[in-house]
């Protein structure tokens, strides 16, 4: 079974620009996460959907950050405009339930911004 | 050891010996806590969880015990191996939001 897949894997821009992350959950997974994880740090929970509905997204910054999951199967995450300490990985998880350990992660997307 | 900004706990094993990674979490409504190992460039990976209604749980290989009086959490590797070289990240939740708290992790080094 395929696990969770994320594209792309890294990703440099300069500061101002736009830049969008896409994340398929595994077959099935009603639950998708999206995660910050700066260097040396644990991820941080950007925002949590059930299906199609973002049922906790406190942590994102509405500001510059927008999320959708449409269909409520795969995710995209949006930062507009970057900024230097948007410098992170992104992760992605998801899970059959929305209980915490049950939650797969994708390999995550490095982005770099200049 | 102590971590200092952006620098990790760090343990370094022979191979063949057994491991043990500390954690300490702050908040006592915790009822759920997990272990994660995150090698280079990818996603953590869950390892073993234990409730707060449970003092010890074991896995293959793996031992998590659970002090709740000092809010204290272990991860017993044993027998470590190379393969066991990767970050380590204790996790905890409360409530029902299911909001994971990840800790600071340790990084483990296996020397051959």
């Amino acid at each position: 079974e395929a696990g969770v897949v994320q594209s792309p894997r890294y990703k440099i821009i300069e500061k101002k620009q736009p830049v969008a992350f896409w994340c398929n959950p595994i077959s099935g997974h009603n639950t998708l996460y999206w995660y910050l994880q700066n260097l040396g740090q644990g991820p941080e929970l950007l925002i949590r959907y059930e299906n199609e509905e973002a049922v906790d997204d406190s942590q994102l910054p509405k500001d510059r950050f927008s999320a959708e999951r449409l269909k409520g199967v795969d995710s995209t995450l949006k930062i507009q405009p970057a900024e230097l300490g948007d410098s992170a990985v992104y992760l992605c998880a998801s899970s059959l339930d929305p209980g915490p350990g049950t939650q797969y992660f994708g390999p995550g997307t490095r982005l770099t911004v200049l | 050891g102590e971590s200092v900004g952006l620098h990790l706990p760090t343990l370094s094993v022979q191979e063949g010996d057994n491991s043990i990674i500390n954690c300490a979490y702050s908040n006592s409504a915790s009822d759920y806590f997990i272990w994660y190992k995150q090698e280079s460039g990818k996603g953590p990976q869950f390892i073993i969880d234990i409730r707060s209604n449970m003092d010890k749980r074991q896995g293959q290989r793996v031992t998590v015990l659970l002090n709740k009086t000092v809010k204290h959490l272990s991860l017993q590797i044993a027998a470590t191996q190379p393969g066991d070289s990767a970050v380590y990240f204790c996790a905890e939740t409360g409530g029902s939001n299911y909001k994971l708290t990840f800790g600071k992790g340790t990084l483990l080094t296996v020397n051959p």
